[in-house]
């Protein structure tokens, strides 16, 4: 088995402020993701990365950065915060068809 | 591009009840579906997966039969524990995996004694 490690666990930032969030995996999966949810609005795409050094856009990659040095860890970057922003951002990873593995999140508030 | 609808956002029942939970899809692709369960304050976890066209799977007293025909993939469960109080979302896939998952809204499932 593994694990995915999602830090940090809550997130507080001022408008404006460009915010980091870290995602680790220990499952040598090749393919890592960032989603964000919303309440009642599901799980959207922001980036993926195929491999090390390989990022893609997904639907909501407008207003974020990411960033893929190793395999086993994606980091994600949030450019500008947007004032009462609340979210909460999961990272994934998957290997074959489809089948993600969550990390437990990071929940984002913009104060 | 690519759609997936859940037509009820709560669902309440009691204990003990068969639950069915909706899910159509819209794709140019040949299709993978998936459900993902997520309990309060956790990650969304894997519940069944399928491509196959008219097979049931099933998992943990769940199961899920792909029909492409009717673009559906309707969960269900004969009798619902107090346990599967949580968020179920449904999941579309195309052929090239590697691009992600395009999630429904999702479907809260509130199970009462």
């Amino acid at each position: 088995g593994g694990i995915i490690t999602q830090t940090p666990k809550f997130l507080i930032g001022q408008e404006g402020q460009k915010l980091t969030l870290k995602c680790q995996q220990n499952f040598n999966h090749d393919t890592m993701y960032w989603y964000r949810q919303d309440s009642g609005k599901g799980l959207r795409l922001i980036y993926y990365s195929i491999t090390e050094n390989d990022l893609q856009k997904g639907d909501l990659s407008e207003g974020y950065d990411a960033s893929r040095e190793k395999k086993s860890s994606f980091s994600l970057t949030v450019t500008s915060a947007q004032k009462n922003e609340m979210a909460v951002f999961l990272c994934a990873s998957s290997i074959d068809w489809g089948e993600q593995y969550f990390g437990p999140g990071t929940r984002l508030t913009v104060l | 591009g690519d759609s997936v609808t859940q037509t009820e956002g709560l669902v309440t029942l009691t204990k003990g009840l068969p639950v069915m939970l909706n899910c159509t899809y819209q794709t140019t692709y040949s299709p993978f579906l998936f459900w993902y369960v997520q309990h309060l304050n956790e990650a969304p976890k894997l519940l069944l997966k399928s491509s196959t066209d008219n097979k049931r799977t099933e998992h943990q007293g769940f199961y899920a039969t792909l029909h492409k025909s009717s673009s559906s993939f309707h969960l269900q469960k004969s009798s619902v524990q107090l346990s599967d109080s949580a968020l179920y979302f449904c999941a579309l896939s195309e052929d090239n995996y590697a691009q992600g998952l395009t999630f429904g809204l999702g479907t809260r499932v509130s199970v009462f004694p």
